[in-house]
């Protein structure tokens, strides 16, 4: 079974308005982290956000934020007021035995990525 | 966070050759791991990379095809050895400052092809 689910291989918004990235993720440890990365078309991967499996509020960061749903196993990515440099590759990644900083030796698994464009 | 860089940027390569990759960080990390993204596919853990002492590889890489060496705390190259055109890629270096930090960065890749 896949680990990380992305279903959405493309999405669309028009500049100044909110998406939603759909990411869901399959783990029976009780003790993982979860990512979202951004790979514009130049390759570099660029860290966005990070959700601890024990960590009670929905991150954010800046325009960033995460829709954490731990009993529905899902950890959307939510983009508010987008501009034309958020078009991009968006990964959601998952490390397990992480928690909060914990001692996994960091193996990232990742879903297989949505295309964001923003339109003008 | 971590600054990371990537040597080269990219390349071009003949089938049969080898190509080192250097990664270099600006300060001392804990752990050091490499990834790879074929095209249009996610990104792969290929191995992680042991300061003093061999790389643990994750299933289907082997040492043989991809050497690893991380020589200190800051440093570590990677070889694709023997190139096939599936060895065009990107690969990535990858950083944990410490196992107490959960953030997780990466270099900007090498894109490699192979002809």
């Amino acid at each position: 079974a896949q680990k990380i689910t992305q279903t959405q291989p493309g999405m669309f918004v028009q500049e100044k308005e909110a998406v939603t990235l759909d990411c869901t993720y399959d783990t029976s440890d009780p003790s993982y982290g979860l990512f979202w990365y951004k790979q514009p078309s130049s390759g570099e991967m660029i860290f966005l956000i990070y959700q601890g499996s024990y960590d009670q509020q929905n991150a954010t960061e800046g325009r960033y934020s995460l829709n954490f749903q731990k009993a529905r196993k899902s950890a959307n990515l939510v983009i508010s007021a987008s501009q034309l440099g958020d078009s991009a590759m968006y990964f959601c990644a998952m490390r397990e035995g992480a928690g909060a900083g914990g001692t996994s030796y960091g193996k990232l698994t990742f879903g297989q990525g949505t295309i964001l464009t923003v339109h003008p | 966070s971590a600054v990371i860089s990537q040597k080269p940027s990219r390349d071009i390569c003949q089938r049969g050759t080898s190509l080192t990759i250097q990664c270099q960080v600006d300060s001392q990390v804990t752990m050091m791991f490499w990834y790879r993204q074929q095209p249009g596919q996610s990104l792969t853990l290929i191995a992680t990379a042991n300061q003093g002492s061999e790389a643990t590889y994750e299933s289907g890489f082997v040492i043989d095809k991809f050497p690893i060496s991380r020589p200190n705390l800051t440093f570590s190259t990677l070889t694709v050895s023997n190139m096939s055109p599936e060895d065009s890629s990107i690969y990535l270096c990858s950083v944990r400052r410490a196992e107490s930090s959960y953030e997780q960065y990466f270099g900007p890749g090498t894109r490699l092809t192979v002809t």
